[in-house]
């Protein structure tokens, strides 16, 4: 099992551009999440899907969009690019049941210029 | 509403001392999952534990124990005997039985230093 893998590792952006940030996992997980963490800070929630066809708002969606077409990808789209973006983005999935933990994927680290 | 709070924001050791992290949480479920995770130098969240608000027994595991207490509402985690490798930002979170999403309430985390 590869868990929750995450493309691309780094990436720097411009004002104003966009870009697709890509999530896979291979645990056949329901739940799905994204978050971004800020220096010094912890993780926020940006996106969360309980399962396919299925995406909901999290504390800070704006700028963002998602979809979940199939179980295994939730890739989170940036539009118009802003410098308030840069930040490090993870993915995460988790078992419906049980409310066990969530599995992290290695994370993306977003520079907007 | 609920918060995780992590009022430690940086902590440094001399190697074999004993650390205790702290972490205190509000929330108005009677039902909520505490979680520690691990983020090391390079990056990546390494979960740690997990605890349901009905199971106040403490744990140790190796190095590692976590007192949990609903009375003070705080999941502390010590680290005895600390190593070099322990060094690592450490989040505490919370999930609330009401809120199907299972998403996850993070602290801001504590970093700890452990010098040789």
């Amino acid at each position: 099992n590869a868990g929750v893998t995450q493309t691309p590792k780094f990436r720097i952006l411009k004002i104003g551009q966009s870009m697709t940030l890509q999530c896979t996992q291979d645990m056949n997980h329901n739940y799905m999440y994204w978050y971004r963490q800020d220096p010094g800070m912890g993780l926020k929630l940006i996106y969360y899907s309980v399962g396919a066809g299925i995406t909901d708002k999290g504390e800070v969606p704006n700028g963002y969009n998602v979809s979940r077409s199939t179980t295994e990808d939730f890739p989170l789209r940036l539009e118009l690019a802003a410098p308030s973006q840069t930040s490090v983005y993870f993915c995460a999935s988790s078992y419906s049941q049980g409310r066990g933990e969530q599995f992290f994927g290695p994370g993306t680290r977003l520079t907007v210029l | 509403a609920q918060k995780v709070t992590q009022a430690q924001t940086e902590i440094s050791v001399v190697e074999k001392e004993d650390v205790t992290l702290d972490c205190v949480y509000e929330t108005r479920d009677t039902t909520y999952y505490l979680f520690w995770y691990k983020q090391p130098p390079s990056g990546e969240l390494v979960f740690l534990i997990r605890r349901n608000s009905f199971d106040e027994q403490n744990e140790i595991s190796g190095r590692y124990s976590w007192n949990f207490q609903k009375s003070t509402s705080s999941f502390n985690f010590t680290i005895t005997a600390s190593q070099v490798v322990d060094s690592a930002v450490y989040f505490c979170a919370l999930s609330e039985g009401m809120d199907s999403s299972y998403k996850l309430i993070f602290g801001s985390g504590t970093r700890l230093l452990v010098r040789p």
